[in-house]
């Protein structure tokens, strides 16, 4: 079925490890981000990406790396886990503004993390 | 960037009856609303989305109305059914971007 795929669904991590949040799209979607949902706070934009090879900071992007080398996939690293970091982490999809056509989102199933 | 705020954060209601869940947000070059659908531990489901030079927008019980001048817009779930139970969220995207920007959720449960 096409959408977004997600991989792992759930970790748990040791403070300082660190770990890559898999997410693939099939859908030829331009753009990808990354957002993290906590109790309270809704989901917030960690980081984004318009295209292949473009990648740019959302609202909460420290402790994250991200990269697109393929327009079909679009990791987040944590790079030293940190218990703050403990979230659900969803990826989302959707076609360019740019494009013209409707740019709703397509989320994935989301990755539950847990840092002791 | 912008700030989308939503009320109630829960609300329930018996079988039936109407829900309305309310955002506003703060960027006036805000002109694409989304509202998304999340059950319990599946991803976010876009439900309905309305663009500034529409006032309301309906699709069979639901409907999304939007009022630029107050800079806030609203989901109303008509002759609501127990699945219609989960969170709701909605969003605000600024003229020109992708980013979506989401307000805090509403747990909503309709009591059969």
């Amino acid at each position: 079925n096409a959408g977004v795929t997600q991989t792992p669904k759930f970790q748990v991590l040791k403070t300082g490890q660190s770990m890559t949040l898999q997410c693939a799209q099939d859908m030829n979607h331009e753009y990808m981000s990354w957002y993290r949902q906590d109790p309270g706070m809704g989901l917030r934009l960690i980081h984004y990406s318009v295209g292949a090879g473009i990648t740019d900071q959302g609202e909460v992007p420290n402790g994250y790396n991200v990269s697109r080398s393929t327009t079909e996939d679009f990791p987040l690293r944590l790079l030293s886990a940190a218990p703050s970091q403990t979230s659900v982490y969803f990826c989302a999809s959707s076609y360019s503004i740019s494009s013209g056509a409707s740019y709703g989102y397509t989320f994935g199933s989301g990755t539950r993390l847990t840092v002791v | 960037g912008e700030n989308v705020e939503q009320h109630p954060s829960t609300l329930s209601v018996q079988e039936g009856d109407s829900a309305v869940i309310k955002c506003t947000y703060s960027d006036s070059a805000s002109n694409y609303f989304p509202w998304y659908k999340q059950e319990l531990g599946k991803g976010p489901q876009l439900i309905i989305d309305i663009r500034s030079n529409v006032g309301e927008k309906k699709d069979q019980r639901i409907a999304v109305t939007l009022n630029k001048t107050a800079k806030h817009f609203s989901l109303h779930i008509t002759e609501t059914q127990p699945e219609d139970s989960a969170v709701y969220f909605c969003a605000a995207s600024i003229s020109g971007a992708n980013n979506l920007f989401f307000g805090t959720g509403t747990r909503l449960t309709v009591i059969p």
